[in-house]
């Protein structure tokens, strides 16, 4: 039973325009949510973070925007650069236990 | 400063043998995460260490375990090896309680077993 759900395997969006992936979880008791980017053979690295108390947080290039209703998260990349091109991970917390539960991951490919 | 760091970077092993796989966390990192990146799968968590204590574990049979040692570092031991055991393992590192907003992964153990 996954929690946390990224639908779309994969993405292919032209340079300079907006890359958006999306990322629904089923818990209403998750108070935390992150991006994560993972180019091949490296680790996972912390993109943009959301708490529940907020519907959008921004960062440079990076907004992350919460729908609690619906229960969905998305990632907006703009504009969307070749170096974006990476997996992207949606990640919840849910509270004390310490662990991250990760959703698949969207493979983002920005074409020149 | 130095980030996190795994060891083997890969690892080849038969059905049925065991796996030892090594994690160094950021100096000062108490808390160390495993998890598995198996193909199609995302990351499933395994173990959480802190203070030299297991802390939590996921949906993992018991044939996987592991340990903290008093320099925080940690080891993921996998016994009785499977092929659905091939992955990539993950190991990160963070302050206690830190909630994953502190989550700085390593490079990863490749595990192929045969």
């Amino acid at each position: 039973d996954q929690q946390v759900k990224q639908n779309s395997p994969s993405l292919s969006v032209q340079e300079g325009r907006i890359s958006i992936l999306n990322c629904d979880y089923t818990n209403s008791m998750f108070d935390y949510f992150l991006w994560y980017k993972k180019y091949p053979a490296e680790g996972p690295t912390f993109l943009i973070s959301i708490s529940s108390i907020k519907d959008k947080n921004e960062d440079g290039r990076f907004t992350v925007f919460l729908n609690k209703s619906a229960k969905h998260l998305s990632l907006h990349i703009v504009p969307s650069q070749p170096g974006d091109s990476a997996v992207y991970f949606c990640a919840a917390n849910p509270g004390s236990q310490g662990n991250l539960i990760f959703g698949k991951g969207t493979k983002l490919s920005v074409k020149p | 400063e130095a980030g996190v760091t795994q060891s083997p970077t890969h690892l080849i092993k038969t059905r049925g043998q065991q796996a030892t796989l090594r994690c160094s966390p950021i100096s000062g990192h108490t808390s160390v995460y495993w998890y598995q990146q198996a193909l199609g799968l995302g990351l499933q968590f395994l173990l959480w260490y802190d203070e030299g204590e297991e802390r939590n574990r996921g949906n993992f049979p018991p044939r996987f375990s592991g340990r903290q040692f008093p320099n925080y570092s940690s080891e993921l031991n996998v016994n009785a090896l499977e092929l659905e055991d091939s992955a990539l393992y993950l190991c990160a590192s963070s302050f206690r309680d830190a909630g994953g907003y502190g989550y700085t992964f390593g490079s990863g153990t490749r595990l192929t077993v045969v």
